[in-house]
């Protein structure tokens, strides 16, 4: 069966270090993958989606990247954090050709102090 | 997809009384919606679905019903439980395009 992993659960990481999330997915190939933000009780915001390997969509403009180095991994980046970055990121996946029906990790919550 | 970034609202509901989420829809063209669950400090769930051309479809518990006139999405859980209380996120799909709503947090209270 397929699973999604992401890491870690909990950050709280200094305004302007860097950031690196993860995220896996086992048990499928070339999946699309997402990153989704979600701010203190709101709604979901796309970050950024991927179809292949090295091909990377951004929705909104902001101070974060993403990268697939590999099938099933997904990498959400920043050079340096701003206080508004913080809130609870979430990686999902879909199998190729579906832009629907996630499946969603079990999410990272950064505070950015 | 993406939301709206509104903030939530809540619907509060005694342990064993039924509870009603709703949601309202912005494309008349959706053909599908999925409606998920959303425990604290996890990530959402997927929970039951319907396409356009139903309006109802039961799952244990819960109940979907689709309102395409209105264009409005309910959920209904059945003698809701402590493990009810989440966010409750509906999604709207148009030519594999998804978009959540908002999300409503269900408080169940013993």
């Amino acid at each position: 069966s397929q699973t999604i992993h992401q890491w870690p659960a909990t950050l709280v990481q200094p305004v302007g270090s860097p950031l690196s999330l993860e995220c896996t997915v086992e048990g499928t190939s070339n999946p699309n993958l997402y990153w989704y933000r979600q701010a203190a009780g709101r709604g979901l915001q796309l970050l950024f989606y991927s179809v292949g390997i090295g091909q990377i969509s951004s929705e909104v403009p902001q101070n974060l990247s993403a990268s697939r180095p590999q099938d099933r991994q997904f990498i959400l980046s920043s050079k340096k954090l701003l206080l508004s970055d913080s809130g609870f990121y979430l990686c999902a996946w879909v199998p190729q050709g579906f832009h629907y029906g996630y499946t969603f990790g079990s999410g990272t919550r950064l505070t950015v102090v | 997809g993406e939301s709206v970034g509104l903030h939530l609202p809540t619907l509060s509901v005694q342990e064993g009384d039924n509870s009603i989420i709703n949601c309202a829809y912005s494309n008349s063209a959706s053909d599908y919606f999925i409606w998920y669950k959303q425990e604290s400090g996890k990530g959402p769930q997927f929970i039951i679905d319907i396409r356009s051309n139903m309006d109802k479809r039961q799952g244990q518990r819960v109940t979907v019903l689709l309102n395409k006139t209105v264009k409005h999405l309910s959920l209904q859980i059945a003698a809701t439980q402590p493990g009810d209380s989440a966010v409750y996120f509906c999604a709207e799909i148009n030519n594999n395009d998804m978009r959540f709503g908002a999300g409503t947090r269900l408080t169940v209270k013993p």
